[in-house]
This record gives C-alpha cells, sequence and structure tokens, in this order.
C-alpha cells in the first residue's frame, strides 16, 4: 500500500500563474481533504471532497478550487497565485465516517 | 469555535520522558489527535482520543484527556533521538467528517 501520494513534490510559480497540485488516496479510502501549512505554522483546513464534490470549505478564498475524480484521486487548483500562497499543501484521506486521517508527504509551492 | 493552542518548544535528554500540552476550545470535538512531523515531511498520525476518554496509553505515548478544562497532553517515555519533530495537536470539528483544526504545533528537540 503505496499510503497517500502528492506530487509534485516542489514547485516554484510566478506571481499571477495557476498551478495544480495532486494526490491520490491511501487504498480504500474515498474523502479527500486539502490544507495549507504556512511555515512555523498548523495546518489549515482549505475543503474536502467526496463523492466528486465539495462538501466543506474552509476560510479560503475561490481562487483556491479541487476536484475529486472517480478514482477517489483529487486537483487542488489556485489561481491568481499571491507571495502568501507559498505553504506546503497537504492531502489527507480517510474512509467516509472514519476517525483516522492519513497525510501525504506534501507538496512546497513557492510563488515569487 | 476552532482554536488549538500549543506551547513552542521543549528540549529533552534522550532517556527522559517528554510532555507536551494542548488546549481547545470547542468543547463538542469528538476526537482528539497528535501528530509527528519530521523536517521536510507530511504528518504522520501518532494516535487520538475519543472525547469520553480521560486516558489512552500505545507503547512509549500516553494521552490524557481534561474534557473540563478542554486541555490534552501527550507524554513521550524513553524520549529517543527519533522523536525530535514537531508535534501538533488536532481537534476533529464536529459533524465535520474527519476535518481537523491544528494548533501551532510544538517543537521537540531531543539532547543525546
Amino acid at each position: 500500500d503505496a499510503g497517500v501520494t502528492q506530487s509534485p513534490t516542489h514547485l516554484i510559480k510566478t506571481r499571477g500563474q495557476q498551478v495544480t497540485l495532486r494526490c491520490s488516496p491511501k487504498s480504500g479510502h474515498d474523502t479527500v481533504s486539502w490544507y495549507q501549512q504556512a511555515l512555523g505554522q498548523g495546518p489549515q483546513f482549505i475543503f474536502q471532497y467526496y463523492e466528486e464534490e465539495e462538501r466543506q470549505r474552509g476560510n479560503f478564498p475561490d481562487r483556491f478550487s479541487g476536484h475529486q475524480f472517480p478514482n477517489y484521486s483529487s486537483e487542488l487548483n489556485v489561481n491568481a497565485l499571491l507571495l502568501g500562497d507559498s505553504a506546503l499543501y497537504l492531502c489527507a484521506s480517510s474512509p467516509r465516517m472514519n476517525t483516522e486521517a492519513f497525510f501525504g508527504q506534501g507538496t512546497r509551492l513557492t510563488v515569487v | 469555535g476552532e482554536d488549538v493552542e500549543q506551547s513552542l518548544f521543549l528540549s529533552v535528554r534522550e532517556g527522559d520522558s517528554s510532555v507536551i500540552n494542548c488546549t481547545y476550545t470547542d468543547s463538542s470535538s469528538t476526537y482528539l489527535y497528535w501528530y509527528k512531523q519530521e523536517p521536510g515531511a507530511g504528518l504522520q498520525l501518532l494516535t487520538y482520543i475519543f472525547s469520553n476518554m480521560d486516558m489512552k496509553q500505545d507503547q512509549r505515548l500516553t494521552v490524557l484527556l481534561n474534557k473540563k478544562d478542554k486541555h490534552l497532553s501527550l507524554r513521550i517515555a524513553d524520549t529517543q533521538t527519533g522523536d525530535s519533530a514537531i508535534y501538533f495537536c488536532a481537534e476533529s470539528i464536529p459533524y465535520g467528517n474527519n476535518r481537523l483544526a491544528f494548533g501551532k504545533g510544538n517543537q521537540v528537540v531531543v539532547i543525546p
């Protein structure tokens, strides 16, 4: 079992550009959540996907959007990148209504 | 509301016990978690406790929950150099289906 995998591991983008991050959940998991972790901070919840729909959303602007595919993998898209979007983006997966959320290694996004 | 607080830094000698503390504000949280993050890595789920429990022990880890004071602690017995990391406590948001609110983390440095 490969666990939760994220790609790419590192990414550098320019202000104003758009970025897509990808996540493959752990086998058997159908719920995917995305978190943003700024340097020196704890992760902040962005949104959660289940059955290919966004089910919950944290306090993030509409520039942050996502998608879940029939195989449960997910993408996080960020438009019009700002310097402040520089962070580690973490994907977590879990079976629905289960207590345990497992995290991937994250994608380190740097906006210059 | 979602507000988890943690102290920032702990230095401990190898072989000693270390205790990390956390306070949370949402008394209706159902589960409380401890995650470990090593440099450049994602989050590793260490343990979790259901809100109707006072204590949970898992090998070298002991979790204590004081629901009245909304206080959570993690004790690591016989601390090893591999325990050097940042430790995050997190609470599950009620009806949030594994949506987690994290503290800012506590860095533990183990001195050989």
